[in-house]
């Protein structure tokens, strides 16, 4: 079946302004992650979604960005007054639940902020 | 001080060698540790997961092992093809399993 999809797979954007990123997670996948990728850097975890309940909120960086996830299925990532070092590839995750669940990936956006 | 550590950060072998990653981590309380593979420009692909109670999982040319004692897990490849480069990330969660976390990663390149 088709696995998690991303929009846009690249997205170039100048200081200041605002940027939204989709996430189309696996059909019936109640759980959904967003992770940041900085150029040579690790996976950083952003935010959490499961099911109805209250996203974890506990990774993103600042209150530049928030995430919401609607009707328990897309998920939109947004970032407000982009910097530089804003610039990294975001990744979405979906899994069938939370916890001991295999963790499907989509393929990413990658930001530029110049 | 981050709490998974991978070794060694970068990895060069000829095809059809063997070799082992390391993922060392402080993470407590433990709940999982999943490895993934990562291809250039793609998103991560999960290769294994496991609980405290299971030692070693294996996924093809891919076999997990975990000692949760010593709290270090490896990731070892048989018989090495060219696809297999890649970056090889370690991925801890706590009993609350939003918190988690992920090694630098290994990065493996795979020579003719």
């Amino acid at each position: 079946g088709a696995g998690v999809s991303q929009s846009p797979s690249n997205k170039v954007t100048e200081k200041g302004k605002d940027v939204e990123l989709r996430c189309d997670p696996i059909s019936g996948h109640t759980a959904l992650y967003w992770y940041r990728q900085s150029l040579g850097q690790g996976l950083e975890f952003l935010i959490y979604f499961q099911g109805n309940s209250a996203p974890d909120k506990s990774g993103l960086p600042s209150d530049r960005f928030s995430a919401e996830r609607t009707g328990g299925s897309v998920s939109t990532l947004t970032i407000q007054r982009t910097q530089q070092e804003d610039s990294a590839v975001y990744l979405c995750a979906s899994s069938l639940w939370g916890g001991y669940n295999t963790q499907y990936f989509g393929p990413g956006t990658r930001l530029t902020v110049l | 001080k981050n709490q998974v550590e991978q070794s060694p950060q970068s990895l060069i072998i000829l095809e059809g060698k063997n070799c082992t990653l390391q993922c060392n981590y402080t993470v407590s309380p433990f709940s999982n540790l999943r490895w993934y593979k990562q291809d250039t420009g793609r998103g991560p692909v999960s290769l294994t997961i496991m609980t405290f109670s299971e030692n070693t999982k294996s996924n093809g040319r891919y076999t997990a092992t975990l000692d949760a004692d010593t709290k270090q897990s490896s990731l070892h490849i048989t018989a090495s093809q060219l696809s297999d480069s890649a970056s090889y990330i370690c991925v801890v969660s706590a009993e609350n399993n939003n918190d988690m976390r992920f090694g630098a990663g290994t990065r493996l390149t795979v020579k003719p």
